[in-house]
């Protein structure tokens, strides 16, 4: 079971890029790196996945060195809504829900 | 499509009583998973249903279960409500395989009194 440790929380002021890097040393071939983000009183919302190099969408990017022992959640140009937590997961669901180990998170908190 | 729809959404019982939850899964997939959130010990797995068996169950006690149904939608259950168990109980469905995304509801908030 790959498990992940990130800040437990950051700071930002709008409109600034936001970088959220998460440590997952024994990460295995077969894993994949995925973000979710949650706001209180309701249930996470997938953000982004990747297994190497770079991936970008519409919301963030997401950054994985060659070794895949880290990687890089990027959300440019923060606003008050993006104030939330933020989890790294690493896994598949290959072999269950349960390989997917959601931590405590980054609490990111946007200032005006 | 429609998402996950989990009900109740907020319920209220007293120590002792049990409770149970419902999910519907998104349509077409076939995985439904258990989650119990609380402030101290964050996002918990509880267990995870593929095609009507548990495939995969977290640490905790044998008050908590949950069945599926042939038509994917899940219920799990709490007996002998304790104080402890007052927390956001999240469900989530995914098809089970592959890389995969889960797909929250937005929980169902218990209270024990």
């Amino acid at each position: 079971l790959a498990k992940t440790t990130q800040p437990i929380s950051m700071d930002s002021y709008e409109g600034q890029e936001v970088n959220i890097t998460c440590s997952h040393n024994n990460i295995a071939t077969n894993d994949y790196i995925t973000w979710y983000q949650q706001f209180p009183s309701q249930g996470p919302r997938f953000i982004i996945q990747g297994y190497k190099t770079k991936v970008t969408n519409e919301v963030a990017s997401l950054f994985i060195p060659a070794d895949r022992k880290s990687s890089t959640l990027s959300l440019p140009r923060v606003s008050l809504s993006d104030t939330a937590v933020y989890y790294c997961l690493v896994g598949s669901l290959q072999t269950g829900a349960n390989n997917l180990f959601f931590g405590t998170g980054t609490r990111l908190t946007v200032i005006p | 499509k429609a998402g996950v729809t989990q009900t109740p959404r907020y319920l209220i019982k007293t120590r002792g009583q049990q409770v149970t939850l419902s999910c519907s899964p998104i349509s077409g997939h076939r995985s439904v998973s258990w989650y119990q959130q609380t402030p101290g010990q964050g996002l918990q797995f509880l267990f995870e249903y593929f095609s009507e068996t548990q495939r995969n169950k977290g640490n905790f006690p044998g008050r908590f279960s949950g069945r599926q149904f042939s038509n994917s939608r899940s219920e799990m259950n709490v007996s002998t409500l304790e104080l402890g168990d007052s927390a956001l109980y999240l469900c989530a469905s995914s098809r089970g395989e592959g890389t995969g995304e889960l797909f929250f509801g937005e929980g169902s908030r218990l209270t024990v009194l």
